[in-house]
């Protein structure tokens, strides 16, 4: 079946631009993540939302990130006013549940964002 | 602040050389220890998810084990082949925690 989906692969944006990132996570995947890898860094985590439940935003580096998740399954993830330190790979990820231990996390194939 | 720390940062072998990584992380509040594999322009593909103190995976050439009380993983590939190029990225998740948290990678060259 279809995997993770994301657009765009690519984005270059100028400073102060707002920018909107999709994700369409796996039919049937409750759970949807945002990573994101900066040059030379580890993937970092910015949101999880699971169901109808609150996301957990403590991954989100400034009030300039947001995301949603409409009707429990495409994600948004915004980011306004752009900075240069925004410039990174964004990875999307889903799965069934995240409760259990060996629960699986599905990965997208990432948008490339670069902030001139 | 959570640490995961992956050695060694890049590495480059030649066809056939077995090879392995290191990922350390914290001893306390374990939950699970996932190992992916992040081709170039590709979507990281899970490899092993690990839970239990001294468990150990395989799937085809590639093994991992698990030390959860020293807090330490290693991944192992035996027989190195060129299509075995890419980063390996370890993640840690913790009790009561939804997201994982990431090594910072090791990067496989094999040479033909």
């Amino acid at each position: 079946g279809a995997g993770v989906s994301q657009s765009p692969s690519n984005k270059v944006t100028e400073k102060g631009k707002d920018v909107e990132l999709r994700c369409d996570p796996i039919s049937g995947h409750t759970a949807l993540y945002w990573y994101r890898q900066s040059l030379g860094q580890g993937l970092e985590f910015l949101i999880y939302f699971q169901g109808n439940s609150a996301p957990d935003k403590s991954g989100l580096p400034s009030d300039r990130f947001s995301a949603e998740r409409t009707g429990g399954s495409v994600s948004t993830l915004t980011i306004q006013r752009t900075q240069q330190e925004d410039s990174a790979v964004y990875l999307c990820a889903s799965s069934f549940s995240s409760g259990g231990a060996y629960n699986e996390q599905f990965f997208g194939p990432g948008t490339r964002l670069t902030v001139l | 602040i959570l640490n995961v720390e992956q050695s060694p940062q890049s590495l480059h072998v030649q066809e056939g050389d077995s090879t392995n990584f290191t990922c350390s992380f914290p001893s306390s509040n374990f939950y699970a220890l996932h190992w992916y594999r992040w081709e170039t322009a590709k979507s990281p593909e899970a490899l092993f998810v690990m839970t239990l103190n001294g468990d150990e995976k395989k799937k085809g050439r590639i093994s991992a084990t698990l030390n959860t009380k020293e807090g330490y993983s290693y991944l192992y590939i035996k027989g190195s082949q060129p299509e075995d190029s890419a980063t390996y990225l370890c993640a840690f998740r913790s009790t009561g925690r939804r997201a994982l948290t990431f090594g910072s990678g090791t990067r496989l060259q094999v040479q033909p």
